[in-house]
């Protein structure tokens, strides 16, 4: 079962922009994490934030975590060609083993 | 590079076949999921084990079983496959349950 959903489903900015995915959830959750995918490899752990966590930087990647909204944004500033990739947000719901439950991820294509 | 790998990389096989994934965690690692990524489900938890046990499972079918050995490696083993259960698997790994997980490159499996 899908627990997040990402939006947008695809986004293509120039290199240099900012870049902001949002991604929606429907039950509680022990955290949040964001994940990227360059076609057809592996995931790429980017950032976790916790339920009682608001923001959390990482390098040009900011996260943010609206609990009562049951939503979160990843942000990429000043990005680059080599951030095309999909993105994906999963989250370990409450009550769980600490299993992901991904969203269907937002494409992102940067062009030079 | 996240220090998961699986093998083999790529997989071809006959509907009704029997195939072994194998993945070893990142050293020090003590939980293992397995996921499966298709273009119509997107990524799906099928199962996670935590040293050794069976910790918890997701939307894994009853062909499909996997085990973890006192070395932490583990195997997913795909029975009576079919054309559907052509997809891409993949390992990760976490200390603990909770923790961010590191995924390895991924199995490709194509049932023909």
């Amino acid at each position: 079962s899908q627990q997040g959903e990402e939006d947008p489903q695809a986004l293509s900015i120039q290199e240099g922009e900012n870049a902001t995915m949002n991604c929606s959830y429907k039950t509680s959750i022990n955290n949040l994490q964001w994940y990227r995918q360059n076609s057809g490899r592996g995931l790429v752990h980017l950032i976790l934030i916790r339920s009682n966590e608001r923001e959390k930087h990482s390098g040009r990647l900011r996260v943010t975590l609206d609990t009562s909204k049951k939503s979160s944004s990843l942000l990429i500033t000043a990005s680059r060609a080599a951030d095309t990739a999909s993105y994906f947000c999963a989250t370990e719901e409450g009550g769980s083993q600490g299993n992901l439950i991904f969203g269907k991820g937002t494409k992102l294509s940067v062009k030079p | 590079d996240s220090g998961v790998t699986q093998t083999p990389k790529h997989l071809i096989t006959a509907t009704g076949q029997r195939v072994t994934l194998r993945c070893s965690p990142r050293s020090g690692d003590l939980s293992v999921y397995w996921y499966q990524q298709s273009l119509d489900q997107g990524l799906q938890f099928l199962i996670q084990y935590y040293n050794g046990e069976e910790r918890a499972k997701g939307n894994i079918l009853e062909r499909f079983s996997a085990q973890q050995f006192p070395d932490l490696h583990s195997e997913l083993n795909l029975s009576s496959l079919e054309l559907g259960d052509s997809a891409l698997y993949f390992c990760a790994s976490s200390v603990i349950p909770f923790h961010e997980q590191y995924f390895g490159p991924g199995t490709r499996l194509t049932v023909t």
